[in-house]
C-alpha cells in the first residue's frame, strides 16, 4: 500500500530480550517520526530523523532505546533488555519534508507495532 | 510548545454537528494549531490546521479566536466512524533545521450515538 508500514503489528516479549520494530514511511518522505503510546494515554515523542540523520532523540526514555535509519527510508527502533515498562504501542510518522509541513502539517502515521513484555 | 486543555469526553448525536473545544492561552504567535484523531486500534490522522483565520477542508472546520487562545474543531454531521480520541496540539513550524515532532495531550475522547 501507499501508507507507512510498520512490522510486526503485534510482539510478546520475555523481560531481557532485545526486540527490533520496523518502520517502512511513505516513499520519498524525509521526516520520520517514532512514538511511544502507553494505554489510554497519547503518543508520546521519541525520536525523529530527517533522511537518515536523526536530529532530534531527546524523548528517549533510556539508552535502551535506539533507532536508526542508514539510507534515509527503513527505520528500526530497537529496544535492548526489555522491561515490562517498555510494553506500549509504537508508532512511526513520516512527513514529505519540512518545507512542506508548512503546507499541510501533515504527518501520515503507521498503525504501530504493540509491544508487551512479560 | 504550548500546552492544550481539552475535554476529557463528549457525546453527540448522529448526524449533529461535533463542536470539540480547546483551551491554549499560552500560544504564541508563530505557533499553529493542529488537529489529529485517533480511531481504535489506529495510528492518529491528521485533520486540519491553521495559525489565526477559519480553516475548512472536506473532513472538518476550524474556528480560531481572535485573540488566539482557543479553538473548535467543528465536524458538520458527525457520524458513526467519527467516533475517536481527538487532539487539539499547538505547533512551531518553521523552515529550519530541527525537530517537528507533535506533543499529543490526552485528547477529547468523542462518542457518536445513534
Amino acid at each position: 500500500g501507499a501508507g507507512v508500514s510498520q512490522s510486526p503489528r503485534y510482539k510478546v516479549a520475555k523481560r531481557g530480550q532485545d526486540v527490533a520494530l520496523r518502520c517502512d514511511p511513505i516513499s520519498g518522505h524525509v521526516s520520520l517520526f517514532w512514538y511511544q503510546q502507553a494505554l489510554g494515554q497519547g503518543p508520546e515523542f521519541l525520536t525523529y530523523f530527517q533522511n537518515e540523520a536523526q536530529l532530534d532523540k531527546s524523548g528517549l526514555p533510556s539508552d535502551r532505546f535506539f533507532a536508526e535509519r542508514p539510507e534515509g527510508s527503513v527505520s528500526t527502533l530497537k529496544i535492548q533488555r526489555t522491561q515490562q515498562e517498555d510494553s506500549a504501542v509504537y508508532l512511526c510518522a513520516s512527513s514529505l519534508g519540512v518545507a512542506a509541513e508548512t503546507r499541510t502539517g501533515e504527518l501520515f502515521f503507521g498503525e504501530g507495532s504493540r509491544l508487551t513484555v512479560l | 510548545d504550548a500546552k492544550t486543555t481539552q475535554p476529557t469526553s463528549m457525546d453527540c448525536a448522529e448526524g449533529r454537528a461535533a463542536n470539540l473545544p480547546c483551551n491554549h492561552s499560552t500560544i504564541s504567535g508563530n505557533e499553529y494549531v493542529y488537529w489529529y484523531r485517533q480511531i481504535h486500534s489506529q495510528g492518529p490522522q491528521y485533520i486540519i490546521h491553521g495559525l489565526k483565520n477559519n480553516e475548512t477542508n472536506e473532513m472538518a472546520s476550524l474556528i480560531i479566536t481572535e485573540d488566539r487562545k482557543s479553538s473548535t474543531l467543528i465536524l458538520p454531521h458527525a457520524t458513526l466512524r467519527d467516533t475517536a480520541v481527538y487532539y487539539c496540539i499547538v505547533r512551531v513550524v518553521d523552515s529550519g533545521a530541527g525537530s517537528y515532532q507533535l506533543t499529543f495531550g490526552k485528547g477529547t475522547k468523542l462518542s457518536v450515538i445513534p
